[in-house]
């Protein structure tokens, strides 16, 4: 499944599927990019994050795709998992602005057993 | 093991009240911050300290006041002039050069 950021709040995936969650960001001065995962009354969990010298990292499982052309962020969750239930949103910050990050509303990802 | 507390889970505030929620870190972050979640919308800052003894107001410190006296800590209390404080409050720290922000579990806020 695949979601469009803000116009698309929930997504709802079989368990084992590949997840996609999208994000537009908003400043092309934005050069270090966060995602973060978090669960029903509890704090955000960082996941993984990019700098726009990079267009692709990956992580266990997950992998965060940057395309600063059209300035969309994405993140791909492979083999979700129930616990992979959650709101994932995406943060951006200018280099060495570490105070001025700007954080999206997320995305809800209900995992289907 | 290394992190940063919040207390209370929940704070109720009748009117008029004034409220202080408390942030911990044990992580030797120089900076803090705090924020505030409301459904539906993204992270807003509410204020951030850099150093011991300095902070500085976010997007959103109507309301809100915050001491930086320790390292570790950064309480914020919801004064009275904060007239719709109904919200899950969330503190975070980084340790700059780095931006990388890690938060607490939170703190969610309901009036009487």
């Amino acid at each position: 499944g695949e979601s469009v950021g803000l116009h698309l709040p929930t997504l709802s995936v079989q368990e084992g599927d590949n997840s996609i969650i999208n994000c537009a960001y908003s400043n092309s001065a934005s050069d270090y990019f966060i995602w973060y995962k978090q669960e029903s009354g509890k704090g955000p969990q960082f996941i993984i994050d990019i700098r726009s010298n990079m267009d692709k990292r990956q992580g266990q499982r997950v992998t965060v795709l940057l395309n600063k052309t059209v300035k969309h962020l994405s993140l791909q969750i492979a083999a979700t998992q129930p616990g992979d239930s959650a709101v994932y949103f995406c943060a951006e910050n200018k280099f060495n602005n570490f105070n001025k990050f700007y954080f999206g509303s997320g995305t809800k990802l209900n995992v289907k057993p | 093991d290394g992190g940063i507390t919040q207390s209370p889970k929940y704070l109720f505030r009748k009117e008029g009240q004034n409220v202080t929620l408390s942030c911990e870190q044990n992580l030797n972050h120089d900076a803090m911050y705090w924020y505030r979640q409301d459904p539906g919308q993204g992270l807003r800052l509410i204020y951030y300290s850099q150093i011991v003894n300095d902070f500085q107001k976010g997007d959103i410190a109507e309301g809100y006041s915050v001491s930086r006296e320790k390292k570790e800590s950064f309480p914020l209390t919801v004064t009275s002039a904060q007239k719709n404080p109904t919200a899950f409050y969330l503190c975070a720290s980084s340790n700059p050069p780095q931006e990388t922000q890690y938060f607490g579990p939170g703190t969610r806020l309901l009036v009487l």
